[in-house]
């Protein structure tokens, strides 16, 4: 298996422009979760889907923050529209199980100016 | 929200000799994971440790779980230059919303060659 696939890798976009981040986990994960990692404040959860079901998103900042999977191999996390404190890298990360090791995508570097 | 808290925040070490960081968390847990994380990459899983669990080892790693005072450690044996990386403990919960995995800000270790 390729292990969980993120993309784009990088993001550069303006303020006010819509991003839209893809994430493919790995097959036969049950659980997909969104983070952000930034220097202040480290990792945060943002959503937990569990069987593509938005499990608890409590953790996403604003409306302006999105997220779907539309089926058990893909996932989006859209922002729009996109602020520069959104500068951050955004990770997907899959598990078999509840509570079980995650794998996690490399990550894409999102900048907004 | 509990959250473990890495000790310290950053080590430098020569090549060969022995690593140690600590973990420390506020509330009840289910598991105990350890994640190594190389500049510009995503996660990836070292070890878990369970509730009952006193302590485990994977190879030149040793991880101890001290419940009643809520803390963990990450041994790493005979360092190697390759080991250089951000070192995370993460803590799950024991009651509702025991799904979430809460990171530390994590241990920057330098092994010198």
């Amino acid at each position: 298996d390729a292990g969980v696939i993120q993309s784009p890798r990088h993001e550069v976009t303006e303020m006010g422009q819509e991003v839209t981040l893809r994430c493919k986990p790995i097959s036969g994960h049950n659980s997909l979760f969104w983070y952000r990692q930034t220097m202040m404040r480290g990792l945060e959860l943002l959503i937990y889907f569990n069987n593509n079901v938005p499990i608890d998103d409590s953790g996403m900042p604003e409306d302006r923050f999105s997220a779907k999977m539309p089926n058990a191999s893909f996932s989006t996390l859209k922002i729009q529209p996109s602020e520069p404190r959104d500068s951050a890298v955004y990770f997907c990360a899959s598990s078999f199980r509840i509570n079980e090791k995650l794998f996690f995508g490399s990550g894409t570097q999102l900048s907004v100016l | 929200s509990q959250q473990g808290e890495e000790d310290p925040q950053a080590l430098s070490i020569q090549e060969g000799e022995n690593a140690t960081m600590n973990c420390s968390y506020k509330t009840s847990i289910n598991n105990l994971q350890w994640y190594r994380q190389n500049s510009g990459r995503g996660l990836v899983h070292l070890i878990l440790i369970r509730s009952n669990e006193r302590e485990k080892h994977s190879g030149r790693l040793r991880v101890t779980l001290d419940t009643s005072k809520k803390s963990s450690s990450l041994l790493i044996t005979a360092s190697r230059a390759a080991d250089t990386a951000s070192y995370f403990c993460a803590t799950d919960g024991s009651g509702a919303g025991s799904y979430q995995l809460t990171f530390g800000k994590g241990t920057k270790l330098s092994v010198i060659p």
